[in-house]
């Protein structure tokens, strides 16, 4: 029973282009979405997050977009830069037990010089 | 100022042994948890401990046993270990209200 899904296993961008990474969800509870993210050897961290109250959220080059009747979600960076490269996860999780986060299997994010 | 550390990092054993992961944290959070990821990438939580009590308890084999001594600390303690225990295993910490986890560095356990 997959809860999330991020369908695309690997993306390949150039760098200073946009990267638009893709989650989708079917629990309708979700009301908190957050991304991580994750370099070789190392724990996931935090990205950015959205509530389900919005359908944007901007820090940076980071914005989250959110489509509530969908049940999707994405990330875009721009201009993607080639640090940015690393696995990303999509973690939605609901606000009342917050501590109960599900991950999407991710996605690994390649910027090209 | 590591805020979230584990050990070991690497672990390699035979199956039938028992093992132990630690994990501590200095950010003052008051919740731990556990998760697994597997062969397929997903992480998963397993369990998750508030001020020394277990508050989430997911399908884990009770070869699994998570001991929290302080609200700074959760071990994890594995009997029987099997190959399917290959995995790489986080520990996390928050506030119990808190939205946003941080991640140990995980520990990779490869059971031969």
């Amino acid at each position: 029973d997959q809860q999330v899904k991020q369908n695309s296993p690997s993306l390949s961008v150039q760098e200073g282009r946009i990267s638009i990474l893709n989650c989708d969800y079917t629990n309708s509870m979700f009301d908190y979405f957050l991304w991580y993210k994750k370099y070789p050897a190392e724990g996931p961290t935090f990205l950015i997050s959205i509530s389900s109250i919005k359908d944007k959220n901007e820090d940076g080059r980071f914005t989250v977009f959110l489509n509530k009747s969908a049940k999707h979600l994405s990330l875009h960076i721009v201009p993607s830069q080639p640090g940015d490269s690393a696995v990303y996860f999509c973690a939605p999780s609901r606000i009342q037990g917050a501590q109960k986060l599900v991950f999407g299997q991710g996605t690994r994010l390649t910027i090209n010089p | 100022d590591t805020a979230v550390s584990q050990t070991p990092k690497y672990l390699v054993t035979q199956m039938g042994n028992d093992k132990s992961i630690k994990c501590e944290q200095n950010l003052g959070h008051d919740t731990m948890y556990w998760y697994k990821q597997d062969s397929k990438k997903f992480l998963k939580i397993m369990f998750s401990y508030n001020n020394k009590e277990l508050i989430i308890n997911e399908t884990v084999p009770n070869r699994f046993s998570p001991k929290s001594p302080d609200k700074a600390h959760l071990n994890l303690h594995i009997n029987s270990l099997e190959l399917g225990d290959s995995a790489v295993y986080f520990c996390a910490s928050s506030h119990l209200q808190g939205l946003e986890q941080f991640f140990g560095p995980g520990t990779r356990l490869t059971v031969l």
